[in-house]
């Protein structure tokens, strides 16, 4: 077990519709990460926050928002849904001082699988 | 960019054999090397890291080696088991970003 939480584990949802997933880091992990990963892309970054700062911004499309409040949990915003946005969403956390930490691995979630019918 | 490249799969092997998946990397500055694996139906785990050249990473029989030289750090392992079918990820760390290769499908048949 990574500690790291991810809710839901699945979701199916209509082209056009909104859906949120939520991720809760490790305990003491400060960094958030969220990647994608679909058959034809493999796992593609998509964005980091740091204590509820945006450090940086992958390959995330304008679509897509994302958030990590007080308590250190985030969660992607997915809008206007499309086909191709059907794929399985992991959310990491790392321990880092400022975006700085070479050394530290990031621990993954089991994921949300997210079908776009 | 930074970026990983690992042999394509899959790859098909019987119990008790050798194990290579080979990784190199493109990257500016001292990255760390990273290999994760990923299980069915779960998220990825780390499996071992090495965060400087020379540096060889270890776990459950696994192994591989921070090749400055060669900018590889390929996954080896001796005596494969049914239970180390996975898909295998090599991963390069500079900064903020962790950057993975495509990932090599291993299937181990008893």
């Amino acid at each position: 077990d990574s500690g790291v939480t991810q809710t839901p584990k699945h979701l199916i949802t209509a082209t056009g519709q909104r859906v949120t997933l939520r991720c809760s880091p490790r305990s003491g992990d400060l960094s958030v990460y969220w990647y994608q990963q679909s058959l034809d892309q493999g796992l593609q970054f998509l964005i980091q926050y740091y204590n509820g700062e945006e450090r940086a911004k992958g390959n995330i499309l304008e679509r897509f928002s994302a958030q990590q409040f007080p308590d250190l949990h985030s969660e992607l915003n997915l809008s206007s849904l499309e086909l191709g946005d059907s794929a399985l969403y992991f959310c990491a956390s790392s321990t880092g001082t400022q975006g700085r930490s070479y050394n530290s691995p990031l621990h993954f979630g089991n994921g949300t699988r997210l079908t776009v019918t | 960019g930074d970026s990983v490249t690992q042999m394509e799969g899959p790859v098909t092997l019987s119990e008790e054999a050798f194990l290579t998946i080979n990784c190199t990397y493109t990257a500016t500055g001292y990255p760390s090397l990273f290999w994760y694996v990923q299980y069915p139906g779960e998220g990825l785990q780390l499996l071992l890291k090495a965060t400087k050249a020379d540096d060889k990473g270890s776990n459950k029989g696994f192994e591989a080696t921070y090749r400055k030289e060669t900018t590889s750090f390929h996954l080896e392992k001796g005596s494969v088991q049914v239970s180390d079918s996975a898909v295998y990820f090599c991963a390069l760390r500079n900064d903020y970003k962790l950057s993975f290769g495509a990932g090599t499908t291993v299937t181990v048949r008893a």
